[in-house]
């Protein structure tokens, strides 16, 4: 069954910093962005950024620059997101998705969600 | 970044009636745009892509339309299981990076 796997809960202390995985299979690596995406409490979702590991490409929010980081390791098919600084408003169950792209810049619509993780910023 | 519009924020509707939900880009997307349903404590579903296009599995009772700026989810005729969250997202990949409409919520009238 296809599917992607996320890593478990976390709490943490504000300031610090907090690494989410999201394994996925060979074939998803090969043919697909992954994709970040949070959502707060009782919130709507929101794009952190995306990575296509065959390609390297990242792109990411303009509304997080520079406390974010995605990558991607193509020889275990696992994509991280480390979010930095952290704040009691980064409290928020993150997601990892998948969409198939079009070419090393471009990706679709997401046809694939992992089952989430929740992140607590907590004092 | 591409500012996308959902509304209304709550919609209520009643079992077997039909329900319209808009969203609106701040520009152009052609029609790279998809639609999710969210129940409580799930991740999305895909239901829609390409503006129009129903994901495998999708009842026939969702349907998408537009295209440009301006796009509408249908849901012809609303069996229980469909009140939800429902959220567009843009993938236009110009200018750089997606973005999701605020979300409409689907409740029993």
């Amino acid at each position: 069954q296809v599917q992607l796997v996320q890593s478990g809960a976390e709490v943490k202390k504000p300031g610090s910093s907090v690494r989410v995985s999201c394994k996925a299979s060979e074939d998803t690596f090969n043919s697909h962005a992954i994709t970040w995406v949070r959502q707060a409490p009782g919130q709507g979702l929101e794009w952190m950024g995306a990575i296509i590991p065959m390609f390297g490409t990242v792109k990411y929010s303009q509304k997080s620059p520079g406390r974010v980081t995605i990558t991607a390791d193509k020889s275990t098919a696992t994509a991280y997101m480390e979010l930095r600084s952290l704040r009691f408003e980064d409290t928020a169950v993150y997601y990892c998705a998948r969409a198939p792209f079009h070419d090393m810049y471009l990706w679709k619509y997401i046809t694939l969600w992992g089952q989430g993780t929740l992140v607590t910023v907590s004092s | 970044e591409i500012l996308m519009t959902q509304s209304p924020a709550t919609l209520s509707v009643s079992p077997g009636e039909r329900a319209t939900l808009s969203c609106r880009a701040s520009q152009s997307i052609s029609s790279n745009l998809a639609w999710y349903q969210q129940k409580p404590g799930q991740a999305p579903r895909l239901l829609i892509y390409g503006a129009s296009t129903r994901a495998t599995g999708v009842p026939g009772r969702f349907s998408g339309s537009g295209s440009g700026t301006e796009f509408t989810l249908t849901i012809s005729s609303l069996q229980s299981e469909d009140f939800a969250v429902y959220y567009c997202h843009q993938y236009n990949n110009w200018p750089p990076g997606d973005s999701f409409g605020q979300g409409t919520k689907l409740e029993i009238k």
